[in-house]
């Protein structure tokens, strides 16, 4: 069975600029979650989807959104990158409580 | 006071060993929790989960869950070196599904 999958790896953007990170979650998974890891700060959750909506939010400015395609895959938008945006984000996906993760995209914002 | 709290170690064990990691929650509306592995540049494995108090055993892991004293550990069995990584506690709100992990505890085995 394949694993969520992540795309890019890394990416590398200058401040002002917009980020489109991309999540394929686990077939038969139908929520996917978003979360940012940045250094020194630990997991944080951001967002997530289920069904095509956006079913909880965690405590980040609007300018990370996303969304959830009609086949359950995601994509996450940062707008007006800033410096402290660098972080790792990770996708998880579940069918049940229990969440699996991606390997993540590396975003460096200079 | 942080809303989930571990011991960020390191805490080192010899090959063999039992390693204990332990994890205080906050939220008492915590209802599933979660132990993930995550070494060093990669993204965290889900290795454990435990809903109701007790212990529940998988293989050489051990999640222990005390909801009244808002405690839940990880016992690690037989310690291999290639368990040597970052252990984080994660509760789960129901339906909320949000996790909110804790900062881990960096295990290492040692040969």
């Amino acid at each position: 069975e394949a694993g969520v999958t992540q795309s890019p790896t890394h990416l590398i953007k200058t401040r002002g600029q917009q980020a489109t990170l991309r999540c394929s979650p686990i077939s038969g998974h139908t929520s996917v979650y978003w979360y940012q890891q940045a250094l020194g700060l630990g997991l944080q959750f951001l967002l997530w989807y289920d069904e095509g909506e956006e079913r909880n939010r965690g405590n980040f400015p609007p300018r990370f959104s996303g969304r959830q395609f009609p086949n359950y895959s995601s994509e996450l938008n940062v707008n007006a990158l800033e410096l402290e945006d660098s972080a790792l984000y990770l996708c998880a996906s579940s069918w049940t409580p229990e969440q699996f993760f991606g390997p993540g995209t590396r975003l460096t914002v200079l | 006071q942080k809303e989930v709290e571990q011991n960020s170690g390191p805490l080192s064990v010899p090959e063999g060993a039992i390693a204990s990691l332990n994890c205080t929650y906050s939220d008492r509306g915590s209802q599933s929790f979660f132990w993930y592995r995550q070494y060093s540049g990669k993204s965290p494995e889900l290795i454990m989960f435990i809903y109701s108090n007790g212990d529940k055993e998988d293989g050489r892991f051990t999640a222990q869950l005390n909801k009244a004293s808002q405690y839940v550990s990880l016992l690690i069995r037989d310690s291999q070196p290639s368990d040597s990584a970052t252990y984080l506690c994660a509760p789960s709100s129901g339906s909320a599904r949000q996790l909110t992990f804790g900062s881990g505890t960096q295990l290492t085995v040692l040969p």
